[in-house]
């Protein structure tokens, strides 16, 4: 079973604009991870959050985490062709190992 | 510096046939994990080991499914007697600490069972 849900499950943008997707989950956590996935390819890691933080950046990328609404999300800013991949969100719960994905977010930047 | 590396790429097996899937961790990475991707999903946990110890197996999906990682770095992710529901692509990740840090994947392994 899939802690995680992905929203939307699919996004199309022009070239230049940002992309927002989020992610909602059911129990409490210790972290929150973001991965990509381009297409036929492993999932690459971009950021993790933990459950005490509320905000964070790494370039192009800035992940917020709410944790009273359970919610996460990843705001890709000045998009690129590049940027054109499944994003997913991974929950690692407390005292626990492995990580809980959602079905992702299917992002499409148009040239 | 090289990254987790799994082989074969890609596999295509006739029903009830064993597959043998490999999976070179990032070298001195304790933690190991497998997980399987269905099309158009998210990864599914399978199982997981830390060094040589199996912790936990609840996710692989029957008994024909079967993980080993005898030294503490390469394993071996075997399915007996494949069958069709077992396509998908079989994912591998390493991670240096063993509670839910951040876990590098290998490029996966695609299963197609005929």
């Amino acid at each position: 079973s899939q802690q995680g849900e992905e929203d939307p499950q699919a996004l199309s943008i022009q070239e230049g604009e940002n992309a927002t997707m989020n992610c909602s989950y059911k129990t409490s956590i210790n972290n929150l991870q973001w991965y990509r996935q381009n297409s036929g390819r492993g999932l690459v890691h971009l950021i993790l959050i933990r459950s005490n933080e509320r905000e964070k950046h790494s370039g192009r990328l800035r992940v917020t985490l709410d944790t009273s609404k359970k919610s996460s999300s990843l705001l890709i800013t000045a998009s690129r062709a590049a940027d054109t991949a499944s994003y997913f969100c991974a929950t690692a719960l407390i005292n626990d190992y492995k990580l809980s994905f959602g079905a992702g977010t299917t992002v499409t930047v148009r040239a | 510096g090289a990254g987790v590396s799994q082989s074969p790429r890609y596999k295509v097996a006739k029903r009830g046939q064993d597959v043998a899937l490999r999976c070179d961790p990032i070298s001195g990475h304790v933690s190991l994990f497998w997980y399987q991707q269905a099309l158009g999903q998210g990864p599914e946990f399978l199982t997981y080991f830390q060094n040589e110890a199996q912790l936990d197996k609840s996710g692989l999906p029957s008994d024909r499914f079967f993980a080993e990682r005898p030294e503490g770095s390469v394993s071996t992710l075997k399915i007996q007697r494949t069958q069709q529901e077992d396509s998908a692509v079989y994912l591998c990740a390493s991670s240096l600490a063993v509670e839910g840090e951040t876990q590098y994947f290998g490029p996966g392994t695609r299963l197609l069972v005929l």
